[in-house]
């Protein structure tokens, strides 16, 4: 069965103090991993798209990386306007069917 | 360029009611995704419509239901409303890019039946 597990599922970070979040995943073929950023109170909001294993994609101070089991969200001297739910989602080859994980809630303290 | 468009923004139904969202996917963008997301489930796939048919279902009971119209826009229908489906509905329009595809969500429709 198809699967996506974001760790930790919160995390609180001082302004300035790098860190990663993680999205494990199982999937029968894989299409598309996404990362979106989602504020309370508002849908989702597209940050990447990576496709195959070794794949990197930067933003301002995020940088996402694949790997054929896992993602990796770097988030670099992060800011208080950084804090929000990060998701992370598959899309399997055979169905198409995009698969999200239950997000990690960023705190970023001034 | 207008983002994904749903109404309305909150809605109150009564148990054993039924209820009717609506989504505008951006212009030009043909494929729309419905999802419900509630704080225990988190965000699961409802259905996507691509040029007016259904491509794609997730796992929910036959209460739900969507349509599309030729101009793309979305409806999506839930009959005889349990409190389980007090949620906030998503819906999304893919997109395609330079450097890839992704869905862009709009803000969704808070739903709480009482």
């Amino acid at each position: 069965e198809d699967q996506v597990t974001q760790s930790p599922e919160a995390l609180r970070l001082q302004e300035g103090e790098s860190s990663s979040l993680n999205c494990s995943y199982t999937v029968s073929g894989l299409r598309g991993l996404f990362w979106y950023r989602q504020d309370p109170g508002k849908g989702p909001e597209f940050l990447f798209t990576l496709y195959s294993a070794g794949e990197e994609k930067e933003k301002e101070r995020l940088k996402a990386t694949l790997t054929k089991k896992e993602s990796f969200l770097h988030i670099t001297a992060p800011k208080p306007e950084d804090s929000a739910t990060y998701l992370c989602a598959v899309q399997a080859n055979r169905d198409d069917k995009i698969i999200f994980g239950k997000g990690t809630r960023l705190h970023i303290l001034p | 360029k207008a983002g994904v468009t749903q109404t309305p923004r909150y809605l109150i139904k009564t148990r054993g009611q039924q209820v009717t969202l609506s989504c505008s996917p951006i212009s030009g963008h043909r494929s729309v995704s419905w999802y419900q997301q509630t704080p225990g489930q988190g965000l699961q796939f409802l259905f996507e419509y691509f040029s007016e048919t259904q491509r794609n279902k997730g796992n929910f009971p036959g209460r739900f239901s969507g349509r599309q119209f030729s101009n793309s826009r979305s409806e999506m229908n839930v009959s005889t409303l349990e409190l389980g489906d007090s949620a906030l509905y998503l819906c999304a329009s893919s997109f395609e890019s330079g450097t890839g595809y992704g869905y862009t969500f709009g803000s969704g429709t808070r739903l709480t039946v009482v």
